[in-house]
């Protein structure tokens, strides 16, 4: 059984860091991309970034290039999200997905629980 | 980027009634369009992907069709549980991106 869990979301202030974490299990993890994507509060789906099985390949969207870092340990199983320079739009809460595919451009057969990010003074 | 534009934006139907919701595409997606359901407090889940193909464990009441612009995810005979929001996705063009969902209500 695939099985995705989030870690690490919480109050941050504006400017600060957070690391997200996703412990995968079920499948083989590093034959698979992987993706981030966030709902904030009452709102729709924004993929926010993606990486490939091997994890030298990824990719972003516009409004976190430069301040977000998605990277992967194979040897763990696990997908992190290091969020630096945070800002109150990106409050919300943030899934795992897992691709479909073993393109990194793909659609996602399993998501985790979510992790809410709450950025605010 | 894609923009999807999803119609319309609430659907309200009784039990038994068929449901069509629709996602268009700014641009050509082929035919790389998914549909998930997302419902109240939960993560969103894979129905279809690649315009028609059902996800593994998917009932067959839920049906896709469509091509390059204009799609369409059609439930054929609503149940209670179908009461949620439903979210078009293209994998056509970097960056991937969702329509702005679709509410489909139970009366």
């Amino acid at each position: 059984e695939v099985q995705l869990l989030e870690s690490g979301g919480g109050l941050i202030q504006p400017g600060g860091s957070m690391r997200l974490s996703c412990a995968a299990s079920g499948f083989t993890f590093s034959s698979q991309a992987m993706s981030w994507v966030r709902q904030a509060p009452g709102k729709g789906l924004e993929w926010v970034s993606g990486i490939n099985g091997s994890g030298d390949k990824t990719y972003y969207a516009d409004s976190v290039k430069g301040r977000f870092t998605n990277s992967r340990d194979n040897s763990k199983n696990t997908l992190y999200l290091q969020m630096n320079s945070l800002r109150a739009e990106d409050t919300a809460v943030y899934y795992c997905a897992k691709g479909r595919i073993t393109m990194t451009l793909g659609d996602f057969d399993y998501w985790g629980q979510g992790t809410l990010v709450t950025v605010s003074s | 980027e894609i923009v999807l534009t999803q119609s319309p934006a609430t659907l309200s139907l009784s039990p038994g009634e068929r449901a069509t919701l629709s996602c268009r595409a700014s641009q050509s997606v082929s035919s790389y369009l998914a549909w998930y359901q997302q419902q109240p407090g939960q993560a969103p889940r894979l129905l279809i992907y690649d315009t028609s193909n059902r996800a593994t464990g998917i009932p067959a009441r839920f049906s896709g069709s469509g091509s390059r612009t204009d799609f369409t995810l059609t439930i054929s005979s609503l149940e209670p549980e179908d009461s949620a929001v439903y979210y078009c996705q293209q994998r056509s063009n970097w960056p991937p991106t969702f329509g702005g969902g679709t509410k489909v209500e139970i009366k």
